[in-house]
């Protein structure tokens, strides 16, 4: 059964360092999110991805962070400049159609910013 | 500010057991509610997803109910297994925010033998 693919599993970084999380969603989705999950609070929704541009991104999402989708299948998030505040659970998840259809979510990628 | 508020926050049921979770939400309209399964460390697994117009959604043990009057949907797992261990979180899609997904805090279950 298809799935979405993470790397790495846990990455460990330096405050101030730029970091990019990988995720390699399923083969025929049209649409790419990252949302972000802090040690026991809520997942809460970073960003959306379709067509090359970004759909929709919420108040989380500023300019320390940035997405891409270099080749037919990656897709990427970009932390610039991270903050001990960036440590979490980094999810990516795919879809085949917008509102209503199923998103599938990866495993996750663990950041930890020291 | 859209909110999605689920109870209980943690449950301990004996395996066989059903149980019920709930979920309450502001959001209204919505295009659609669903409900995840969460295993620690992982990534959510859908188990329903259900527009505003439609009362309750089945898939296998897991039966998801919907009453828009007022704004609440529950989560009913039947015969319980050992596995069902995890967190279950309702999720909201606020009107004409497209694929945005609003979560609740969700419900920790803890399913024992």
């Amino acid at each position: 059964e298809p799935e979405v693919t993470q790397t790495p599993s846990h990455q460990v970084t330096q405050m101030g360092q730029e970091v990019i999380l990988r995720c390699v969603p399923i083969s025929n989705h049209l649409y790419f999110y990252w949302y972000r999950q802090i040690l026991g609070q809520k997942v809460e929704f970073l960003v959306s991805f379709y067509n090359n541009e970004i759909s929709e991104k919420s108040e989380i999402f500023d300019d320390q962070f940035s997405v891409e989708r270099p080749d037919g299948s990656n897709f990427t998030l970009k932390i610039r400049s991270t903050k001990l505040e960036d440590s979490a659970m980094y999810f990516c998840a795919s879809s085949a159609g917008t509102s209503g259809t199923e998103q599938f979510f990866g495993p996750g990628t663990r950041l930890t910013v020291l | 500010k859209n909110q999605v508020e689920q109870s209980p926050q943690s449950l301990i049921i004996l395996e066989g057991k059903n149980c019920t979770l709930q979920c309450n939400y502001t959001v209204s309209p919505f295009s659609n509610l669903r409900w995840y399964k969460q295993d620690t460390g992982r990534g959510p697994v859908s188990l329903t997803i259900m527009t505003f117009s439609e009362n309750t959604k089945s898939n296998g043990r897991y039966t998801a109910t919907l009453d828009a009057d007022t704004k609440q949907s529950s989560l009913h797992i039947t015969a319980s297994q050992l596995s069902d261990s995890a967190s279950y979180i309702c999720v909201v899609s606020p009107p004409r925010a497209g694929n945005m997904l609003t979560f609740g805090g969700g419900t920790r279950l803890m399913v024992k033998p």
